[in-house]
């Protein structure tokens, strides 16, 4: 059963657009949210995080979202560039034995066409 | 450069060979993960250590075994690999989860 759903697998953008992606958990415990960028042959890169107790975060282009009674995250990039096209994941966490650990979603491949 | 480096980047094993994966940082974080990324799956957690001297097991623990050697390193171990354990590894660290992870480049695991 998976807790953290990202429902598309992949998403096109024409350059200068905006990108949306989404993300679903069914957890209620989760309070800390990540959303992660990965490019081929390389390990994840941390892009952008938000607490159970905001609605949102911006840094630069991106702008995360958080509705907590639908359960659901986005990530806003604006503008979309070339050099954004990448796998985004979507990760969730409730605090236990110390440490936070997460729980991923399944992956959304973005293409930002020229 | 500072990080998290993961040995080997490749590796191919027969059915039943065991073999060991090695993950080190120098950021002096004191939480360490192992991962799994497969098609369709995302990342699944198998063990992390949130300290030296403690490992727990994640989501996906059959079939491994980890050892916390010291506030560096953090290996993975596959006693009698399976064609199922074919996946791309990833090892992280951090210091405050609050802050993300910081991944290894991975390690690509084919078991034949």
């Amino acid at each position: 059963d998976q807790q953290v759903k990202q429902n598309s697998p992949s998403l096109s953008v024409q350059e200068g657009r905006i990108s949306i992606l989404n993300c679903d958990y069914t957890n209620s415990m989760f309070d800390y949210f990540l959303w992660y960028k990965k490019y081929p042959a390389e390990g994840p890169t941390f892009l952008i995080s938000i607490s159970s107790i905001k609605d949102k975060n911006e840094d630069g282009r991106f702008t995360v979202f958080l509705n907590k009674s639908a359960k659901h995250l986005s990530l806003h990039i604006v503008p979309s560039q070339p050099g954004d096209s990448a796998v985004y994941f979507c990760a969730a966490s409730e605090r236990t034995s110390g440490t936070y650990k997460y729980i991923f979603g399944t992956g959304t491949r973005l293409k930002v066409l020229a | 450069n500072a990080g998290v480096t993961q040995t080997p980047k490749f590796q191919v094993l027969k059915t039943g060979q065991s073999m060991t994966l090695q993950c080190a940082q120098d950021m002096n974080h004191n939480s360490m993960y192992w991962y799994r990324q497969d098609p369709g799956m995302g990342l699944r957690l198998i063990y992390y250590s949130a300290s030296e001297g403690t490992t727990d097991k994640g989501e996906v623990p059959n079939g491994y075994n980890v050892s916390r050697l010291n506030k560096r390193e953090f290996s993975l171990r596959l006693e009698s690999a399976a064609p199922s354990q074919t996946s791309v590894y990833f090892c992280a660290s951090d210091w405050d989860s609050l802050f993300g992870y910081t991944f290894g480049s991975g390690t690509r695991l084919t078991v034949v």
